[in-house]
């Protein structure tokens, strides 16, 4: 079983429409919680990142993380084509730099 | 700032061939990560370095790869002699030493062997 489970999609919604991506993670050590946003042949660019559990906000992005449940979350409110990419999930236990990434989940916003 | 610089962006060799990726991390950074990426097998991190110093090699998947990292401003990954299953984006990134807010990756190199 993998450390971090990501489901890959493809997953493709309406312009405006609510995007809900999620990751869950076995390894209770766990502290620091990252979305990254892939384009088609670019490297991966951190789009948010949140410290143990919580909400986190950033104009159209929400990130959530339940410690408890072992769950994250990322939600994209009023999306728009330019959001058409993979985004992979990351996290890693404190005091170690060694990210763990998720499989990634293709998103496809249709005009 | 120009972000982390990978060379070349493309790279096709034949089989058996050496090849040699080349990174330019951000200035001030203190760790350096080799990741290789698939569709099979997703990110997959290979070595990383802080402050030059290989800290965990693990991910190195056969003694066919090795990589360096002879200053703060410059780091190789090279594949001797390179396979057909070598075939894949690889990614460098870098972060700062305090606390662990992310990476930030180069733009990759496309490597295909024939």
């Amino acid at each position: 079983q993998k450390e971090v489970e990501q489901d890959p999609g493809p997953l493709s919604v309406p312009e405006g429409a609510i995007v809900s991506l999620n990751c869950t993670y076995s390894n209770s050590a766990f502290q620091y919680f990252m979305w990254y946003r892939q384009y088609s042949r670019k490297g991966p660019e951190l789009l948010m990142y949140t410290y143990s559990s919580g909400n986190k906000e950033d104009g159209r992005f929400t990130a959530q993380v339940d410690k408890s449940s072992k769950y994250i979350s990322l939600f994209i409110r009023d999306s728009q084509p330019s959001d058409s990419a993979t985004y992979l999930c990351a996290m890693s236990a404190s005091g170690d730099y060694k990210l763990s990434f998720g499989a990634g989940t293709t998103v496809t916003v249709r005009a | 700032d120009a972000g982390v610089i990978q060379s070349p962006r493309h790279e096709v060799t034949e089989m058996g061939q050496e090849v040699t990726l080349r990174c330019k991390p951000i200035s001030g950074h203190d760790y350096l990560f080799w990741y290789r990426q698939t569709m099979m097998r997703g990110l997959e991190l290979l070595i990383y370095f802080n402050n030059n110093v290989p800290i965990d090699d693990s991910g190195m998947p056969e003694d066919r790869f090795s990589a360096k990292m002879p200053n703060a401003s410059f780091s190789t990954l090279k594949i001797q002699p390179s396979e057909p299953r070598d075939s894949a984006v690889y990614f460098c990134a870098s972060s700062i030493q305090t606390g662990n807010y992310g990476y930030t990756f180069g733009s990759g190199t496309r490597l295909t062997v024939v």
